[in-house]
């Protein structure tokens, strides 16, 4: 059974700092996805990641793949406000485009 | 991209009684998915909901509970039978026109059961 976990959980960063959510799964898949939710709001895709070593860039976002550890990162280069958002990775789990969702993590940027 | 609506926005139902989730897509879709977002979780899906015959339903989740209605290829139904408060959640639909798509997701629909 598929399993994706992402850590942290909750993260509160400063303005104009770096960091990194990490989402590790369990089993093979073949694409792993980011998205993001605003409060109240649905999710809204940032990222699909198809293949070892994809990297993918959009403003101060940044998201890889490792296949082989399993593992996908999303980077955050100076954070600003305008981030603050709960993020999540999903991984295909190889039927029919099932997704299995990691638990999110809250991120909160403060001035 | 592609352009999903749900109807209702949100509602506020009595235990016992059932309400019908509808999920419109702009354009044909081949794969649609309810998934349910209790508050303050993640995501999980409920079934994926297969043009021209029966869903498919995920662990725990069961045809007499949360029946599905695909009848084309931009529009399915999800209703949420025999509410109780356990099932205050928000219904969230997700479309992907193939395997190598992004998933797309609806604004959801926000369920309150008293």
């Amino acid at each position: 059974e598929l399993k994706v976990e992402q850590n942290p959980l909750f993260l509160s960063m400063q303005e104009g700092k770096n960091y990194t959510i990490y989402c590790n799964y369990s089993t093979t898949s073949d694409r792993l996805y980011w998205y993001r939710q605003d409060p109240g709001k649905s999710l809204e895709s940032l990222f699909v990641l198809l293949s070892n070593g994809a990297v993918k860039q959009e403003g101060r976002l940044m998201a890889s793949l490792d296949t082989k550890a399993r593992l996908s990162t999303l980077h955050i280069t100076a954070a600003v406000h305008d981030l603050s958002a709960t993020y999540f990775c999903a991984v295909d789990d190889n039927q029919g485009g099932k997704l299995i969702f990691g638990q999110g993590t809250e991120l909160s940027v403060k001035p | 991209s592609a352009v999903i609506s749900q109807k209702p926005s949100r509602d506020i139902c009595q235990r016992g009684t059932s309400l019908t989730i509808q999920c419109q897509v702009d354009s044909q879709v081949t794969m649609m998915f309810w998934y349910r977002q209790q508050p303050g979780q993640s995501l999980t899906l409920i079934a994926t909901a297969n043009q021209g015959s029966e869903a498919t339903y995920e662990s725990g989740f069961v045809i007499d509970k949360f029946p599905i209605s695909r009848p084309n290829l931009t529009f399915s139904t999800l209703t949420v039978s025999n509410m109780s408060p356990e099932d205050s959640s928000i219904y969230l639909c997700s479309v992907a026109r193939g395997n190598q798509e992004t998933q797309y997701f609806g604004p959801g629909t926000r369920l309150l059961v008293l």
